[in-house]
């Protein structure tokens, strides 16, 4: 089956401790992107990578950090100057942000709590 | 800066009644637009999209879209609500210069009464 996997599923994180979120994909896709969703604000982008070894930031990147070596792989950091991570965290891919009408697909998620 | 407002937070529909969904977006040029469902605990699952062509774009699940360039609008519509179709649904807005930029709506919340 093709698609976006994320884990954990649940993710607990304590005072001080950086914690990391995995997002794999096997469709081939050049597009990653990581949001972040809180009740009542909808989704916010946090980081995205239009081709291996390359990152932007998105809007709300502070506290974050993202690597990705691998086509297929974009693993998410919540580091500890993060001051309140609990959230739901969606991970997502597209074919490719060059030409346009590209369409995002989305993992099943990842909520991360603060012990 | 592109923008999307859904003016309803939580919508109550009966099991068999029309529903329609309102989103209002802010894009100085022709948008890319997007409606997701998502449900409790779950991803976003494409519903419909527009990028050009028919205004009315037919979706899955039933659902179908209209792209009203005069009224900055595009709102899901369905003829029948099912029970399953309880969710939480957002519409986005991405650029015609790839679709980084995607902005989401605050959401919509979906609940069927039998």
């Amino acid at each position: 089956d093709g698609g976006i996997t994320q884990s954990p599923k649940y993710l607990f994180r304590k005072e001080g401790q950086n914690v990391t979120l995995s997002c794999e994909q096997n469709l081939n896709h050049d597009a990653m992107y990581w949001y972040r969703q809180d009740p009542g604000q909808g989704l916010r982008l946090i980081y995205y990578s239009q081709i291996v070894n390359d990152f932007q930031k998105g809007d709300i990147a502070e506290g974050y950090s993202v690597s990705r070596e691998k086509k297929e792989s974009f693993p998410l950091t919540v580091t500890s100057a993060q001051k309140n991570p609990t959230a739901f965290y969606l991970c997502a891919s597209s074919i490719s942000r060059q030409t346009g009408e590209e369409t995002q697909y989305f993992g099943p998620g990842t909520r991360l709590l603060v012990l | 800066a592109q923008s999307v407002t859904q003016p309803d937070i939580h919508i109550t529909v009966s099991e068999g009644a029309s529903l329609e969904l309102r989103c209002n977006y802010s894009y100085g040029a022709t948008p890319y637009l997007f409606w997701y469902v998502q449900s409790p605990g779950q991803g976003l699952q494409l519903l419909l999209k527009y990028f050009s062509g028919d205004t009315l774009v037919q979706g899955i699940k039933g659902f179908e879209a209209e792209f009203k360039r005069s009224q900055s609008s595009f709102n899901l519509r369905k003829p029948s609500v099912h029970w399953s179709d309880a969710a939480e649904y957002f519409c986005a807005v991405g650029s015609n210069f790839g679709n980084e930029k995607l902005t989401f709506g605050t959401g919509t919340r979906l609940t069927i009464i039998p």
